[in-house]
Order: C-alpha cells, then sequence, then structure tokens
C-alpha cells in the first residue's frame, strides 16, 4: 500500500524556517518524481514545488522561489521541504504528493506562520 | 504561467442527475490535465490524467473529456458520495496549476 506521511509543520513566526519531511512506502520512491501542494485554510489547492526521481529536474511556484527549496534523500525514501522567510500568507496544509499528475497524496501536515 | 479558469464555483444537483464542471486554460496544454476530488477533511483523490483516463480505482461514471484549451469532467448518475469539492491541474508546463474549484452539494 503507498503511504507518504508528512511531518515538520507547526506554527512560526514571520521570517523564520521550518522543514517538512515526507517519508514515503509501499513502493520505489526512487522511480518517481514528486511534488509540494499547499491549501490554505478554506481555499484551493496551489502547486509548490516538483523534483524528478534522481533530482535533476526541480521546479517551483513563483510565490516560493528563493525562499523554499525542494530536495529527497532515495536511500531514506524521503522528501523534503525547506521553507526559509516564511510570511503569513505561506500559511497552508503542505501534502507530498506522487507522480507529475499526483496519485497518491499525504494526509497533510499543517504550517501556521504567525507572530 | 498557464491560467486555469474552472467553472462553476459551486453546482446544486439531485440523485442519479449528470452534471458537468469546466476547465479552460490560457494556452494549449495538449491534455495534460487531471481532475481531483476532494471531501471535507481528506486529501485529495486523482480521478482523471491526460484529460481522459480514468484513474485506477474510480467509478467508470467519472469521465473526462476535451482538448486544447477546453476540458470537461462528468459523472452520470450523481450519488451521494459524489458530494465533495473538484479540482483541475494542468501539468503540462511548470508552474503546474489548479482550478479554483468546484463545489458540488445536493439538491
Amino acid at each position: 500500500e503507498v503511504q507518504l506521511v508528512e511531518s515538520g509543520g507547526g506554527l512560526v513566526q514571520p521570517g523564520r524556517s521550518l522543514k517538512l519531511s515526507c517519508v514515503a512506502s509501499g513502493f520505489t520512491f526512487s522511480n518517481y518524481g514528486m511534488n509540494w501542494i499547499r491549501q490554505a485554510p478554506g481555499k484551493g489547492l496551489e502547486w509548490v514545488a516538483y523534483i524528478s526521481s534522481g533530482s535533476s529536474y526541480i521546479y517551483y511556484a513563483e510565490t516560493v522561489k528563493g525562499r523554499f527549496t525542494i530536495s529527497r534523500d532515495n536511500a531514506k525514501n524521503t522528501l523534503y521541504l525547506q521553507m526559509t522567510s516564511l510570511r503569513s500568507e505561506d500559511t497552508a496544509l503542505y501534502y507530498c504528493a506522487r507522480r507529475v499528475a499526483p496519485d497518491y497524496w499525504g494526509q497533510g501536515v499543517m504550517v501556521t506562520v504567525s507572530s | 504561467d498557464i491560467q486555469m479558469t474552472q467553472s462553476p464555483a459551486s453546482l446544486s444537483a439531485s440523485l442519479g442527475e449528470t452534471v458537468t464542471i469546466e476547465c479552460r486554460a490560457s494556452e494549449d496544454i495538449y491534455n495534460g490535465l487531471a481532475w481531483y476530488q476532494q471531501k471535507p477533511g481528506k486529501s485529495p483523490q486523482l480521478l482523471i490524467y491526460n484529460a481522459n483516463s480514468l484513474h485506477t480505482g474510480v467509478p467508470s461514471r467519472f469521465s473526462g473529456s476535451g482538448s486544447g484549451t477546453q476540458y470537461s469532467l462528468k459523472i452520470n448518475s450523481l450519488q451521494s458520495e459524489d458530494v465533495a469539492s473538484y479540482f483541475c491541474q494542468q501539468y503540462y508546463n511548470y508552474p503546474n496549476t489548479f482550478g479554483a474549484g468546484t463545489k458540488l452539494e445536493l439538491k
């Protein structure tokens, strides 16, 4: 069974940093590109970043480019999102999701940016 | 960036009815389009990819169609469990972009 489990969220002050993790199981992690997608409370979905299976291709939304870094450790079956210079508008539920057209999503981890 | 315009924003329909949700892309996305269903408090679930391919395990009453800039999701014979929000996503180009969503309710 494919499972994606996010962690690392919480309450953080504006301007601070936070690192999210997503541990994958039930499939060969190193064979798949992965995404981070977020959803602000009561709002729609916003794609954040994508990393290819071997980390050769990385793309970001303009709203996070230069502040967020997506990475992965295929030996640990883990996807990461390093978030810096956080803003109130980054407050959202962050999902990791498998594949270009995401076929499996985690349950999400909440990030709240507030003073 | 490619803009995705989804309509309607909300929809009320009766059990057994057929409903259609549409997405228009600001440029040709060459069938690089997916549809997702999201129920309250749950993660999105993939329904359709490549504009018209049904994801494994998705009931056949769901179907996708379209090409170029115009795409649609059709739900035949609406069931109570179909009450949810629906989102389209283009993945033809980066940054990937989502439609604003359609909230489907029972009449």
